[in-house]
């Protein structure tokens, strides 16, 4: 357990379908990620947010929406998903600020399958 | 962020030290060298990480050329549990907004140890 904590672990999902990427983190952080690993590929990042605001939209599709509701949670909100949208996703968080060079904290991740 | 470039894949015996070196040439004077690894569907893991000077904790060294254009991530007793995607990562520590917060993968190096 490395204190962020992804659910549920695996998901398949029909093209029609609308469902949710949870993430927790237990480590007081300020800052939490969402990332795409395509098979074979290098991690995408996806989505930053910062203190509850998003900063960073990696110009992902809109059938993928974020929330943060808090600094400790972070949703993925899918819906009309694509085949090629399978992958593993993963959470990450950190503590950000000005001199701070801690790394990032990951999660397990959600396999996701769309079929 | 810096570019860096790694060696696709690499092989180790067990027991012995595994040497992953990466470079990163165009690093700025403010960019740190960060090492992460991913073992096999999970998500990555945060090894180490430097600015100037060689660190070194329970999990690896890192060493860090004169000219920190290079460096160099030591198992010193790498395992069979050591196999695993390891990327070398150089980033900004910055404030809480823009876009120096991101951490950007690469492909890395496939460490393989075997018996």
């Amino acid at each position: 357990e490395t204190g962020v904590t992804q659910t549920p672990r695996h998901l398949v999902m029909g093209m029609t379908n609308k469902k949710s990427l949870k993430c927790e983190q237990h480590l007081g952080h300020n800052a939490m990620y969402w990332y795409k690993q395509s098979a074979k590929k290098p991690l995408e990042l996806m989505f930053v947010y910062s203190l509850e605001e998003r900063v960073e939209n990696n110009s992902v599709p809109s059938r993928f929406s974020p929330e943060c509701p808090n600094s400790s949670h972070l949703f993925l909100h899918l819906h009309t998903l694509q085949p090629e949208d399978s992958a593993l996703y993963l959470c990450a968080s950190s503590q950000e600020g000005r001199g701070t060079t801690l790394g990032y904290t990951f999660g397990s991740g959600t396999r996701l399958t769309v079929v | 962020d810096a570019k860096t470039t790694q060696p696709t894949s690499m092989d180790c015996a067990e027991g012995r030290a595994a040497n992953l070196p990466c470079n990163h040439s165009t690093i700025s004077g403010n960019e740190y060298v960060y090492w992460y690894r991913q073992i096999h569907s999970q998500g990555p893991q945060y090894i180490i990480h430097g600015l100037k000077n060689n660190e070194t904790n329970e999990m690896a060294s890192l060493i860090i050329t004169e000219d920190r254009k290079s460096s160099t991530l030591i198992l010193p007793h790498a395992t069979l549990r050591d196999t695993a995607v390891y990327y070398c990562i150089v980033r900004v520590a910055t404030g809480l907004t823009g876009g120096g917060n991101k951490l950007t993968f690469g492909t890395g190096t496939q460490l393989k140890v075997e018996l």
